[in-house]
């Protein structure tokens, strides 16, 4: 998977502080949100999801924030990790029943020692 | 298990030449996706299949692009003749059902000389 990380915007953080990042979604009637995570070399793999009638999702590590007002959304790593160095992106569907998924292009977390 | 299965991880191949993509969904997953990866575009969906029948193809870029799958445990993605604009990172993920949670392969690299 690295064709898709060679320009990236890159948050460099840490470790042990707190990431944030950001992903604004393109359709005001998108009704459900989920963040994937990329490492090198393999898939995407699901991180956490949010249906439109919630702001905010916690799970572990990990809290997922919308702001339908402004069509964004937030993934916050609490104490990240090296294990955390990634690419993560947010993907948009119009319901959370459908196989449609708009996939935005990513931002590149470095977790620094 | 296993995961979904790609195969070949990396493929290198001559402009004009047949290029064939494995993959093998998990077990018991009855929605398939083929979905090409590039810096530019990032994930797209190409084509889905429910019940090893195609549902939506409309992101198959051109005639040059086929996808099969003859049974639950299989499916091809295959370009004929391949170009260079070709050269992505083909994913392949299943679910349990439409609209529940994807797992990706580890993708074959494609490039296209």
């Amino acid at each position: 998977g690295e064709s898709v990380g060679l320009h990236l915007p890159t948050l460099s953080v840490q470790e042990g502080d707190n990431s944030i990042i950001n992903c604004a979604y393109s359709n005001s009637a998108s009704d459900y949100f989920i963040w994937y995570k990329q490492e090198s070399g393999k898939g995407p793999q699901f991180i956490i999801d949010i249906r439109s009638n919630m702001d905010k999702r916690q799970g572990q590590r990990v809290t997922v924030l919308l702001n339908k007002t402004v069509k964004h959304l937030s993934l916050q790593i609490a104490a990240t990790q090296p294990g955390d160095s990634a690419v993560y992106f947010c993907a948009e569907s119009l319901t959370s029943g459908t196989y449609k998924y708009i996939f935005g292009t990513g931002t590149r977390l470095k977790v620094l020692a | 298990d296993a995961g979904v299965i790609q195969s070949p991880r990396h493929e290198v191949t001559e402009m004009g030449q047949e290029v064939t993509l494995r993959c093998k969904p998990i077990s018991g997953h009855n929605s398939l996706f083929w979905y090409r990866q590039t810096m530019m575009r990032g994930l797209e969906l190409l084509i889905y299949f429910n019940n090893n029948v195609p549902i939506d193809d409309s992101g198959m870029p051109e005639d040059r692009f086929s996808a099969k799958m003859p049974n639950a445990s299989f499916s091809t993605l295959k370009i004929q003749p391949s170009e260079p604009r070709d050269s992505a990172v083909y994913f392949c993920a299943s679910s349990l059902s439409e609209g529940s949670e994807l797992f990706f392969g580890s993708g074959t690299q494609l490039s296209v000389l």
